[in-house]
């Protein structure tokens, strides 16, 4: 149980279409992360929330991303128009309040085709 | 400049070895310090946090150097189970990611 729980797990989409990722801590984290990894590479930070806030993003989140925590727990992470490129593990991540514990979602697999 | 920055590897190294790797970050700030372990397409598991007074787990061994600023990953006699990617992870609000480094112990 890695408290944090990442829907969908695998998704296989054809270029052009929209996807969306949730990201369910399983209880309230002030602070929640998302990244993107390609194979061999180690996960590069897309945006992250404390609370309802989004307070950076990536100038990886290019306008076809949009991440949302409307009630500052669970986050959403819509990817439009998706391009091969796309194709990446996208995880999520939630810190405790101490700053000193990490909790990863398994993550959700993207394969554009 | 990267944030973070790790030496890729791989290391390959017979089992019982010793293997030691570095990594480097840049924000003077940053606040804590973890080394995770990744295996292949699965999600960063929390290997060991590190902590400035250095820090061992069995057989591993983490240090900080916060003057030079980076921190080191030891592992003594390894284990066939050890081959996997090292993340180093940097909480500077932003949570930076090396790239990995990359541990391939062979029999």
């Amino acid at each position: 149980d890695t408290g944090v729980s990442q829907d969908p797990r695998h998704k296989i989409t054809k270029r052009g279409q929209n996807v969306t990722f949730r990201c369910d801590p399983i209880s309230e984290h002030n602070r929640l992360y998302w990244y993107r990894q390609t194979l061999g590479q180690g996960p590069e930070f897309l945006t992250y929330f404390q609370n309802e806030a989004q307070l950076e993003k990536s100038r990886l989140l290019s306008d076809r991303f949009s991440a949302e925590r409307p009630k500052g727990s669970f986050s959403t992470l819509e990817i439009q128009r998706t391009e091969q490129g796309d194709s990446a593990m996208y995880l999520c991540a939630i810190v405790m309040g101490d700053g000193n514990t990490i909790y990863f979602g398994e993550g959700s697999w993207l394969t554009v085709v | 400049r990267k944030e973070v920055e790790q030496d890729p590897g791989p290391f390959n190294v017979p089992e019982g070895a010793t293997v030691a790797f570095n990594c480097t970050y840049s924000n003077s700030a940053s606040q804590s310090f973890f080394w995770y372990r990744q295996d292949c397409r699965k999600e960063p598991k929390l290997l060991m946090s590190v902590y400035s007074s250095g820090n061992e787990d069995g057989r591993f061994t983490a240090q900080l150097n916060r003057a030079s600023q980076y921190i080191s990953l030891l592992i003594r006699d390894s284990k066939l189970s050890d081959s996997a990617t090292y993340l180093c992870v940097v909480n500077d609000y932003k949570l930076s990611f090396g790239a990995g480094t990359t541990v391939t112990v062979r029999a």
